[in-house]
């Protein structure tokens, strides 16, 4: 078992650009979360999707977006980068009515 | 808004010893509680979790406290080893899983 997978691992993106970050999720699960940590600070919940539908979503502008597809991996896009953007982007998976995690290994993105 | 904070950003334990990491939280409709672990380099990890009707629960070396009068979480390591040093964070679940972290305490285990 793989566990829960995330492509890539960094990346350096330059102000106003755009960026895709994708993940696999543990086998068997089917509900993914995406959350942003900045240095120093706990996850931030970004957004949540299950049937390849966004189920919840966190304080987070519209500029971040997601999809997950139907083998129930996902990707998280964010538009118009900024700065504060920089972040270890965390994805995580759950199999439906189960509250644990099981966390990837995040994506560091730079913005400069 | 609804948070989960830590009280000591960073613990430094004599190996051996035992471990206390203490947390608050403001939401009282908050009925799940985890522990994470979160080493350098890599994601959180699982550690222990408790439900809202309970006070207490024990896992392999762990311990976790639950005290709702007050809002206060901890986490007890026993024998504390230097494979324990990381980053913890307590964080409260509610509906559909969403997760809320507190800021995060970092152990620091003295050899």
């Amino acid at each position: 078992d793989a566990g829960v997978t995330q492509s890539p691992t960094h990346l350096i993106k330059t102000r106003g650009q755009q960026v895709t970050l994708r993940c696999s999720p543990k086998s068997g699960h089917d509900t993914v979360s995406w959350y942003q940590q900045a240095l120093g600070q706990g996850p931030q919940f970004i957004f949540q999707y299950y049937e390849e539908e966004e189920r919840q979503r966190g304080n987070f502008p519209d500029r971040f977006s997601g999809h997950q597809f139907p083998n129930y991996s996902s990707e998280l896009n964010v538009n118009a980068l900024l700065l504060g953007d920089s972040a270890l982007y965390l994805c995580a998976s759950s199999a439906a009515l189960e509250v644990e995690q099981y966390f990837g290994p995040g994506t560091r993105l730079t913005v400069t | 808004g609804e948070s989960v904070g830590l009280h000591l950003p960073t613990l430094s334990v004599q190996e051996g010893d035992n471990s206390i990491i203490n947390c608050a939280y403001s939401n009282s409709a908050s009925d799940y509680f985890i522990w994470y672990k979160q080493e350098s380099g890599k994601g959180p990890q699982f550690i222990i979790d408790i439900r809202s009707n309970m006070d207490k629960r024990q896992g392999q070396r762990v311990t976790v406290l639950l005290n709702k009068t007050v809002k206060h979480l901890s986490l007890q390591i026993a024998a504390t080893q230097p494979g324990d040093s990381a980053v913890y964070f307590c964080a409260e679940s509610g509906g559909y899983q969403k997760v809320t972290f507190g800021t995060g305490t970092k152990l620091q285990v003295i050899p």
